[in-house]
């Protein structure tokens, strides 16, 4: 069982189009990040998402947290060739040893130029 | 700063034999995580570590798969036999030690690309 379902799986958009990726939950998170991964390397973090209904910008980035933390999602407005990438959100609970960090499914995105 | 560093990049073997993966996290890093990766898929967490002792290993296949940090700093985790189901990228990252607080940041290394044969 998936606890963090992204959708859609596959996106092949056009350069200069704009795109939402969703991650979902029926359980509740403290908090939300998003990842991007190239192929060949590991992925690295986007931005960390904490209280719900929050907002974060990261220039043409825009990510939002569900008002119940149950569910996130990433824009990209005017989608350029190297925003192409696997992009992965991550719920994770406050921290306490032993509790585990759960990744999405993914989202794979190419900019076709 | 440095970052994770991970070793081999690449491995094939074939199916039965045993292979082992290592990993340096970056530096004062308490935390130490293994995830498998399966190609369009993401990142499940196999063990974690702080500093040398285990935190949370329930969805290691202990009976195959087997991981140490003995004295708290570098890792290796090893496959023994290996099965054609277990290709996939291994990745390692680190994270500083908090107690409490929201979830942290984990840094990634490149991976390990396994093919089994």
């Amino acid at each position: 069982t998936q606890l963090l379902e992204q959708s859609p799986q596959f996106l092949s958009i056009q350069e200069g189009e704009n795109l939402t990726v969703y991650c979902n939950s029926s359980s509740v998170f403290s908090s939300l990040q998003w990842y991007r991964q190239e192929p060949g390397e590991g992925p690295v973090l986007l931005v960390t998402v904490v209280t719900g209904g929050e907002v974060k910008k990261l220039k043409r980035l825009t990510f939002q947290f569900g008002d119940a933390r149950k569910d996130s999602s990433l824009h990209i407005t005017a989608a350029q060739p190297g925003d192409t990438g696997l992009y992965l959100c991550a719920g994770g609970p406050y921290y306490v040893p032993g509790n585990q960090f759960y990744f999405g499914t993914g989202t794979s995105l190419t900019v076709i130029p | 700063e440095a970052g994770v560093a991970q070793s081999p990049r690449y491995k094939i073997i074939e199916k039965r034999q045993s292979v082992a993966f290592w990993c340096n996290p970056i530096s004062g890093h308490a935390t130490l995580y293994w995830y498998q990766q399966i190609l369009g898929q993401g990142p499940k967490l196999l063990i974690q570590f702080q500093n040398n002792g285990v935190v949370d290993d329930s969805q290691l296949p202990k009976d195959r798969f087997s991981a140490e940090r003995l004295k708290g700093v570098d890792s290796t985790l090893k496959i023994q036999p290996a099965k054609l189901e277990d290709s996939a990228v291994y990745l390692c990252a680190s994270s500083s030690f908090q107690t409490s607080g929201p979830s942290y940041e984990q840094y990634f290394g490149p991976g390990t690309r396994l093919t089994v044969t």
